[in-house]
């Protein structure tokens, strides 16, 4: 069952600029992880973000979590072409599995 | 550079055909994992692996048969496939078995199977 939903589902934007993508989920979470894919590779994980924090930063990465409105954002400052990827939530459920949203594809022009 | 390596990176096949996916892990963790990666699905995960014993297998057909001689390897048999089964076969490791989503996973970059 899918847990994460990505939005928007792709977005353009032009070097230098913020890029935003939100996160939302349906139950009650641990931790929240954020991963990049770029195009015919595997995943990269990004940021792991757990239910009793509320923002977390990584370089030019910020991500937010309100566990209130089942909601987490990934920030990417100062956009360069090369984060031109498919960014991914992932949300524990019960057990060992993580569950993967279906992403947001994100093209940063130059 | 990841740590994980899928061989091969692309693979056809014909329906009635036999054969293998690898993973190799380097980074000394002990859980393994396969996934399936369709267009416009979410990833899906096939198997789950803790230190060589199969722990989690989510409904898969049998046609899929994983394998984990070790903790370092992983392999995912294959026979008897529809083209339903073309997808990019993705293989993820983490320090430890994931509690709670706490465990970063690890990912190869794949193998893409094509199902004649």
């Amino acid at each position: 069952s899918q847990q994460g939903e990505e939005d928007p589902q792709a977005l353009s934007i032009q070097e230098g600029e913020n890029a935003t993508m939100n996160c939302s989920y349906k139950t009650s979470i641990n931790n929240l992880q954020w991963y990049r894919q770029n195009s015919g590779r595997g995943l990269v994980h990004l940021i792991l973000i757990r239910s009793n924090e509320r923002e977390k930063h990584s370089g030019r990465l910020r991500v937010t979590l309100d566990t209130s409105k089942k909601s987490s954002s990934l920030l990417i400052t100062a956009s360069r072409a090369a984060d031109t990827a498919s960014y991914f939530c992932a949300t524990d459920q019960a057990g060992t599995a993580l569950i993967f949203g279906k992403g947001t594809t994100l093209s940063v022009s130059s | 550079e990841t740590g994980v390596t899928q061989t091969p990176r692309h693979l056809v096949m014909g329906m009635t055909n036999k054969k293998s996916l690898k993973c190799e892990q380097h980074l000394g963790h002990n859980a393994m994992y396969w996934y399936k990666q369709s267009a416009k699905k979410p990833l899906e995960l096939m198997f789950v692996y803790s230190l060589e014993e199969r722990v989690e297998n989510n409904s898969v057909p049998s046609r899929f048969s994983p394998e984990c001689p070790n903790s370092s390897h992983l392999f995912l048999h294959l026979h008897t496939l529809q083209p339903e089964d073309s997808a990019l076969y993705l293989c993820a490791s983490s320090q430890e078995l994931g509690q709670g989503g706490n465990q970063p996973q690890h990912f190869g970059d794949g193998t893409r199977l094509s199902i004649l």
